[in-house]
């Protein structure tokens, strides 16, 4: 299965400055998705990353808010944009190596992410 | 609208014994259903996949079943192990036909030595 590298493993960031997140897979991959894990619920999808075009997004989450690029099969970046307290969570990149469908997804180890 | 309920509580268990954990759902008629292991401060890891049209699927100490009728899916680890202390989500593919999943809130699993 495809290892997935997330950079960085956990920040402190001020309020309304902005990260940019980080997802190396090392096997071309036909999607990858982010997601966002608040503490004690579950996964919510924030957007699809798709290679050379721009993401779709999940209701709820904005292309101002959360810049997403994917400018190949194996790396993409997502931009948590102008921070605020209610932002702290972790984010994950995922990705699936078939676009049929069924298919399992693999995780990065996410992305800890606290707003000061 | 689609609905994935697990349980929030934490299930202890004494190690040795089998675990039983559920994940149910509403309003949706999935193709397939998914479990996943997660452990603090790593992504979730697959563990297996069953179809609607399995009853049931294994793999080493663990089994799933899958009961549409029930709308309903039951992760079992057999002869537990602390090791096997983590939380368990179970996912499906969303109601709008989407393949990508919507994951369950999960459930902790705690077994005791």
């Amino acid at each position: 299965s495809a290892v997935i590298s997330q950079k960085p493993s956990r920040d402190i960031c001020q309020r309304g400055t902005s990260l940019t997140i980080q997802c190396q897979v090392d096997s071309q991959v036909t999607m990858m998705f982010w997601y966002r894990q608040q503490p004690g619920q579950s996964l919510t999808l924030i957007a699809t990353a798709n290679q050379g075009s721009e993401a779709t997004y999940e209701s709820g989450f904005v292309i101002d808010k959360f810049p997403i690029s994917r400018p190949n099969l194996t790396f993409s970046t997502l931009t948590v944009s102008n921070m605020s307290p209610e932002d702290s969570s972790i984010y994950l990149c995922s990705v699936v190596n078939d676009g049929t469908g069924n298919q399992p997804q693999h995780f990065g180890d996410g992305t800890r992410l606290s707003i000061l | 609208s689609q609905k994935i309920e697990q349980n929030s509580e934490a299930l202890n268990i004494q190690e040795g014994k089998t675990a039983t954990l559920t994940c149910n759902y509403t309003n949706y008629s999935p193709a397939y259903l998914q479990w996943y292991r997660q452990d603090p401060g790593r992504g979730p890891v697959f563990l297996l996949l069953i179809r609607e049209n399995e009853k049931e699927k294994r793999k080493e100490r663990l089994k799933v079943t899958f009961d549409t009728t029930l709308k309903q899916s039951l992760f079992h680890i057999t002869a537990s192990q602390p090791a096997d202390s983590a939380t368990y989500l179970c996912a499906l593919p969303s109601a709008g036909g989407s393949y990508i999943p919507t994951f369950g809130r999960g459930t902790s699993l705690i077994v005791h030595p």
